[in-house]
């Protein structure tokens, strides 16, 4: 069966510092892959997806950035952290091939504080 | 640019009665996902649907794709039904599943 690894669960930084948060999904070959962010008190909102190996796109301009180094990982980065980069930081994985609309699974999330 | 609007934002009810959450969405989304969302964060897939009618224990979910709107149902509410829930459209085509949140409906059953 597919699984879904985030880590860490939990992350309070410093503004300023370096960012890098892991997702790893088990058990499916080149799923495609998503970060969503959840600020507080707003919805979930798509930052990056990625089809492939280093095809990533990018949905929402900000000083995060993804790679995607193997199939299965997907690593989302920032060089300084703002205290807007604070929120609930959710990957997820769809099944591509398949016919539309396809299922989304999502890890368990990262809660960032950026302080 | 694809939207999706959820109402209402807040819904309390007593243990029992039948809850409805609706959700209207833009031209341009196929597909409609309704998650749950618990306290401590982690969201939960309860349905996708891009036509008709989906049941699942007490949880209905319906779509009209004339009329660009998905209702989620819970028949005889339970207070472990308290969450957050979240209807979410996805575009067709080379859209490659990307999903557009609607802001959730923080749903609170009292025993």
């Amino acid at each position: 069966s597919q699984t879904i690894h985030q880590w860490p669960a939990t992350l309070v930084q410093p503004v300023g510092s370096p960012l890098s948060l892991e997702c790893t999904v088990e058990g499916t070959s080149n799923p495609n892959l998503y970060w969503y962010r959840q600020a507080a008190g707003r919805g979930l909102q798509l930052l990056f997806y990625s089809i492939g190996i280093d095809q990533i796109s990018s949905e929402v301009p900000q000083n995060l950035s993804a790679s995607r180094p193997q199939d299965r990982q997907f690593i989302l980065s920032s060089k300084k952290l703002l205290l807007s980069d604070s929120g609930f930081y959710l990957c997820a994985w769809s099944v591509p091939g398949l016919r539309f609309p396809y299922e989304q699974y999502f890890g368990p999330g990262t809660r960032l504080t950026v302080t | 640019k694809n939207e999706v609007e959820q109402s209402p934002q807040n819904l309390t009810a007593q243990e029992g009665e039948f809850i409805t959450i609706n959700c209207s969405y833009s031209v341009g989304i196929s597909a409609l996902h309704w998650l749950q969302q618990h306290p401590g964060g982690g969201i939960v897939s309860l349905f996708m649907l891009s036509s008709g009618k989906k049941k699942h224990g007490r949880l209905i979910a319906t779509i009209n794709i004339q009329e660009k709107h998905s209702s989620l149902h819970i028949t005889a509410s339970h207070p472990r039904d308290s969450a957050v829930y979240i209807c979410a459209g996805a575009a067709g085509g080379t859209s490659y599943g990307k999903l557009t949140f609607g802001q959730g409906t923080i749903l609170t059953v009292h025993p």
